[in-house]
């Protein structure tokens, strides 16, 4: 079973950046592929990016390219999503979720962080 | 980009009703079609899984079907905790993934 914790809600200025955790417990972080979405109040959801274990790779949305990095720390077991260049139309709340590579869906999702930017 | 779309985008019905949201995807893909439900403040809920796999704990009332473009997620017998919002996604191109606008279902 596999337990996600993110860090807690931040509210940030327009042009400023935001650096979200989730922290891994049940398995190891190189064991799954995490992924990234998010959702803006009263909105859908909406991919940003996520680890794609055939190439080794990270791969983003095109919309955040450039503005977006995700890491992990391994010996830590979390992850990290940074979005940069905060806009209001980045307040959202943002998940991890590990993309399971068999199945090709999202099985677990951390609780979520609330962005908000405003000035 | 693979556009995904569903309908309807809100729903009212009774408790014991049964329910058919449908999602349709701009190219074929397959099988590669998930369902998730979502209630306010909580993350998604994974229910169906390639289109017509049930999840592991989610009751039976719930099916998926289709492939190729077009999808259904059926709800068999309403019940009150079933109220909430349900969206699809599709995995067959990762590049990006992308999720249908939402289907919210609301008590008549």
């Amino acid at each position: 079973q596999v337990q996600l914790v993110q860090s807690g809600a931040e509210v940030k200025k327009p042009g400023a950046s935001v650096k979200v955790s989730c922290k891994v417990s049940g398995y190891t972080l190189t064991e799954l592929s995490m992924h990234w979405v998010r959702q803006a109040p009263g909105k859908g959801l909406e991919w940003m990016g996520g680890f794609d274990p055939e190439d080794g790779e990270t791969i983003y949305a095109q919309k955040f390219q450039g503005r977006v990095t995700m890491t992990e720390d391994t010996s830590t077991d979390t992850a990290y999503m940074e979005l940069s260049s905060l806009r209001s139309e980045d307040t959202a709340v943002y998940y991890c979720a590990p993309f399971d590579s068999s199945g090709y869906y999202f099985d677990y999702w951390g609780q979520g962080t609330l962005v908000t930017v405003s000035s | 980009d693979i556009q995904m779309t569903q309908s309807p985008s809100s729903l009212s019905a009774s408790v014991g009703d049964r329910v058919t949201i449908t999602c349709r995807a701009s190219q074929s893909i397959s099988s590669y079609l998930n369902w998730y439900q979502q209630k306010p403040g909580k993350a998604p809920k994974l229910l169906i899984y390639a289109a017509s796999s049930l999840q592991s704990g989610v009751p039976s009332r719930f099916s998926g079907s289709g492939s190729g473009t077009d999808f259904t997620l059926t709800i068999s017998s309403l019940q009150p905790e079933d109220f909430a919002t349900y969206y699809c996604q599709q995995s067959y191109s990762t590049l990006p993934i992308t999720f249908g606008q939402g289907t919210r279902l609301e008590i008549k």
